[in-house]
Order: structure tokens, then sequence, then C-alpha cells
């Protein structure tokens, strides 16, 4: 059963446009979510996270909003570039255990392709 | 800074044999996690080292084992490989004590087993 759902498997925008590239989790015990971006052949990179007690975090072109009661967060990217085109990953983080940080839970990805 | 390096970038292998893949975490991070990304998935968490032993761990058998070493870099050991084994096996470093979650990856090793 999937704890982190990006029901969205690819998104096209235009340059300068808004990208909203959206994610659902069902556990409530998440401390953390984090937004990675990941070229073909390359790692995830991290781009930006927010703490389960915030509801936005900004960075740049980047803001993440989440909504607790729905169990839902976002990724604004403004304004879109050909740059960000890639694959964006939705991440939870499940609460530090044993003195260590918690391992991360991964959605399934969304391929954003941002048109010149 | 030194980022995640991992060794090596492919990797053949054929069903029943052993792997080891290898990890160098960032400057100044002291917990490793290693995770398998299938094809058309997200990365699933293996296991989590932390002060080299064993900190957490999904749902992996067994055969799926790691190391960590004083320096903090890691090994991951696949046994007895079979064909779903395929993957991208990413190394993730972490602090400790930042609390904030994020966990850096390298590139990846890609093992296709045969």
């Amino acid at each position: 059963d999937q704890q982190v759902k990006q029901n969205s498997p690819s998104l096209s925008v235009q340059e300068g446009r808004i990208s909203i590239l959206n994610c659902d989790y069902t556990n409530s015990m998440f401390d953390y979510f984090l937004w990675y971006k990941k070229y073909p052949a390359e790692g995830p990179t991290f781009l930006i996270s927010i703490s389960s007690i915030k509801d936005k975090n900004e960075d740049g072109r980047f803001t993440v909003f989440l909504n607790k009661s729905a169990k839902h967060l976002s990724l604004h990217i403004v304004p879109s570039q050909p740059g960000d085109s890639a694959v964006y990953f939705c991440a939870a983080r499940q609460a530090d255990y044993g003195g260590s940080q918690g391992n991360l839970i991964f959605g399934k990805g969304t391929k954003l392709s941002v048109k010149p | 800074e030194t980022g995640v390096t991992q060794s090596p970038t492919h990797l053949i292998k054929t069903r029943g044999q052993q792997v080891t893949l290898r990890c160098s975490s960032q400057s100044g991070h002291n917990t490793v996690s290693w995770y398998q990304q299938a094809l058309g998935q997200g990365p699933q968490f293996i296991f989590q080292y932390y002060r080299e032993e064993e900190n957490g761990r999904g749902n992996f058998p067994p055969r799926f084992s790691g190391l960590q070493f004083p320096n903090y870099s890691s090994e991951l050991n696949v046994n007895a490989l079979e064909l779903d084994d395929s993957a991208l096996y990413l190394c993730a470093s972490s602090f400790s004590g930042t609390g904030k979650g994020e966990q850096y990856f390298g590139p990846g090793t890609r093992l296709t087993v045969t």
C-alpha cells in the first residue's frame, strides 16, 4: 500500500508559467516532507523541504505548500524554465528512531517538461 | 565540500552471483542510507547505517546486507542475485542532528542481473 502518492505521471508547462506538482500521503506520523529533482543518469537532488508543523516554505522560485487536513502537499515552481525539466519526487520522512535520521518514503515521481 | 560518490557506475552480474556496491558519504555526514530504484518507481528504502550499525531496515530480505566503516563510507552486499534485483542502487548520506530530514544522494550504481 503506497503511503506517498504522486498521481500525475507527467506534466507539461510553457516556459515562464507556473508548474504545480502534487503529492498525497496517508501516514499522519510523517514529520518532514521533501521534494527531489532527478535528471537521467544522476541521483536525486534535494530541492526543498517542509516540517509537518508548517504550511508553507519558500526558496527562490520553489514553494512547497502543506495541507495537513487533506494530507496533501504541492510544489510550485514560478517561473518555470526549460532547465527545470526533470522527474520530481515527493518524499516523506518517518520520524527519528534509534538516535539517527528516519528513512524517506518516495512517491513514483512526476515527469515535468517545460517547453520554450 | 565533497558530495556523495558511488562505485561502480554500472555492473552486470549473473543470477546467483554476489555483488558489493560502495558509497562514500558527503564530508561531515555520519549516516548512510541505501535505496533501490526500479524502473518507473520511486526509490525504496533498503536500510540505514549509523555509528557502524544497521539502524532501520525496509522490506528487503536478509540477502541484502551492509557495512559502515569508521570514516562513514558504506557497502551494500547482495547475495544470491535474482533477476528482480536489476535496478538503480542509490546511496544517500545525512547528518543526524539537523533534524530536517534532508538526505543527499549519490549518482547511483546501475545493476543488471542476467
